[in-house]
């Protein structure tokens, strides 16, 4: 069975800076697209970076030059380091798997975390 | 930049009825959509991808539709287990996601 679980999200001071950890298990995770997903109180979804299987990397602007992607194949890990916080960077942060349909990497996201809350405030 | 917009924003019906929700892009997206259901306090379920595909496990009462900038998603007799919040979603260009559709119970 896949599963994804995040972990290390918390209070924080804005411009201060955080790092979210999504422990991968069931797949390896270098032969996956992993992409983080945001979602603020109350508010709809927003993507904030994925990693494809090459190690790409991509970012939207609202978070371009502030947050970085990166994974740890030994431990099966992807992450997500956040610098630079604003307060309209607080929401739960889901990271979750790209889905392969066997022949193709399509990109709906069929494999999600249960989210770890990020909350930037003074 | 994509833009999707989903209609309604809230939806009232009642247990057995047919459901539709469209999403609209912005520009062409060809059919690399995909819709989820979320339910309070849990993450998104995937529903279908490549806008009429069924996900694995998902009951046939879900079906999608469409192509270019125009998709439906259809539940076609709606269960108690069903009023939640659900999302489109485009992968034509990065990933955006609609605002949402809320099917509360009327």
């Amino acid at each position: 069975e896949v599963q994804l679980v995040e972990s290390g999200g918390g209070l924080i001071q804005p411009g201060g800076s955080l790092r979210l950890s999504c422990a991968v298990s069931g797949v390896t995770v270098s032969n996956n697209y992993v992409i983080w997903v945001r979602q603020a109180p109350g508010k709809g979804l927003e993507w904030v970076s994925i990693i494809y299987s090459g190690g790409n990397t991509y970012y939207p602007d609202s978070v371009k030059g502030r947050f970085t992607i990166s994974r740890d194949n030994s431990k099966n890990t992807v992450f997500l380091q956040m610098n630079s916080l604003r307060t309209e960077d607080t929401a739960v942060y889901h990271c979750a798997r790209v889905k392969y349909t066997g022949t193709y990497t399509s990109g709906a996201l069929d494999i999600w975390g249960q989210g770890t809350m990020v909350t930037v405030s003074s | 930049d994509i833009q999707m917009t989903q209609s309604p924003s809230t939806l009232s019906a009642s247990v057995g009825d047919r459901v539709t929700i469209t999403c609209r892009a912005s520009q062409s997206i060809i059919d690399r959509l995909a819709w989820y259901q979320q339910k309070p306090g849990k993450a998104p379920k995937l529903l279908i991808y490549k806008a009429s595909t069924l996900e694995s496990g998902v009951p046939s009462r879900f079906s999608g539709s469409g192509s270019g900038t125009e998709f439906t998603l259809t539940i076609s007799s709606l269960q108690p287990d069903d009023f939640a919040t659900y999302y489109c979603q485009q992968w034509n260009n990065y990933w955006t996601f609609g605002q949402g559709t809320k099917v509360e119970i009327k």
